[in-house]
C-alpha cells in the first residue's frame, strides 16, 4: 500500500501565481480531506469530501482557494492567485469510512513557498 | 466539539515509560478520544482512540478514567523515534469525523 501520494512536495511560487497541489486517497478510502499546517496557526481543516462530494469547505480561508474531486483516486486544491500568506504545509488526508471511529491516512505533504 | 487541554511540552528518557496526560471536561457520553502524533517534517499520523474502555494496540496505551474527564496515552517503552507533537482530539460519534487539533504536547526524549 503506497499510502495517500500527494504532489509536489515542495513548491515555490510567485505572488499572484496559480499554485495547483494534488492527492492520490488511498485506495478504497472514500473520504477526503485538506488541511493546512502553519507556525501561527497550527493544523487546520480547509475541506472534506464523502464519496467525492465537498461536504463542509467552512475552513477554506476565501475564493481564492477552490478543491475539487473528480473521482475516488483524484484530488486538487488550487489557489488562485496566491499571496505569501499562503505559505504553509497543506497535508491531504483519506479514510476508509465516515464516523468517530475510522482513523485518518496522512500524506507527506506539499510545503508551499509564496514570494 | 468539546475541548481538550494538553500540556506544552513533556521529556522523557530513552527506554523508559511515558504518560502523556489530556484534560477533556466538557466531553458528551458519545465523544471518542483520538490520539495522533506527528513526526518532525512529517504528516500526522494515527496512534489510538477509545470511547470508555482502556485500550491497547501495537503503539501506545489509552487510559480513560472512569469519570471519561481525562485520559492519559501511555508509551510503555520511548524511543528517540517517539518524539513528536501528540494531539488528543475528541469526536463526537454523530460526527462526520472531522479533526480538529489544539496545539498538542510536543515530547522530547532523551537519550
Amino acid at each position: 500500500d503506497a499510502g495517500v501520494i500527494q504532489s509536489p512536495r515542495h513548491e515555490v511560487t510567485e505572488m499572484g501565481q496559480e499554485v495547483t497541489l494534488r492527492c492520490k486517497p488511498i485506495s478504497g478510502h472514500n473520504s477526503l480531506f485538506w488541511y493546512r499546517q502553519t507556525m501561527m496557526r497550527g493544523l487546520e481543516l480547509l475541506i472534506y469530501f464523502n464519496n467525492n462530494v465537498p461536504i463542509d469547505d467552512s475552513g477554506m480561508p476565501e475564493d481564492r482557494f477552490s478543491a475539487k474531486m473528480p473521482n475516488a483516486s483524484f484530488s486538487t486544491l488550487k489557489i488562485q492567485p496566491s499571496e505569501p500568506r499562503d505559505s504553509a504545509v497543506y497535508f491531504c488526508a483519506s479514510r476508509p469510512g465516515q464516523g468517530a471511529t475510522y482513523e485518518q491516512y496522512f500524506g507527506p505533504g506539499t510545503r508551499l513557498t509564496v514570494t | 466539539d468539546a475541548k481538550t487541554t494538553q500540556p506544552n511540552s513533556m521529556e522523557s528518557n530513552e527506554e523508559e515509560p511515558v504518560h502523556l496526560p489530556c484534560n477533556h471536561s466538557t466531553i458528551s457520553g458519545t465523544d471518542y478520544i483520538h490520539w495522533y502524533r506527528q513526526l518532525p517534517s512529517q504528516g500526522p499520523e494515527y496512534v489510538i482512540h477509545g470511547l470508555t474502555s482502556n485500550v491497547n494496540n501495537r503503539m501506545a496505551s489509552l487510559a480513560i478514567a472512569e469519570d471519561r474527564k481525562s485520559s492519559t496515552l501511555i508509551l510503555h517503552r520511548a524511543t528517540l523515534r517517539d518524539a513528536a507533537v501528540y494531539y488528543c482530539i475528541l469526536i463526537a460519534s454523530g460526527n462526520t469525523g472531522k479533526l480538529i487539533f489544539g496545539q498538542g504536547t510536543t515530547l522530547q526524549v532523551k537519550p
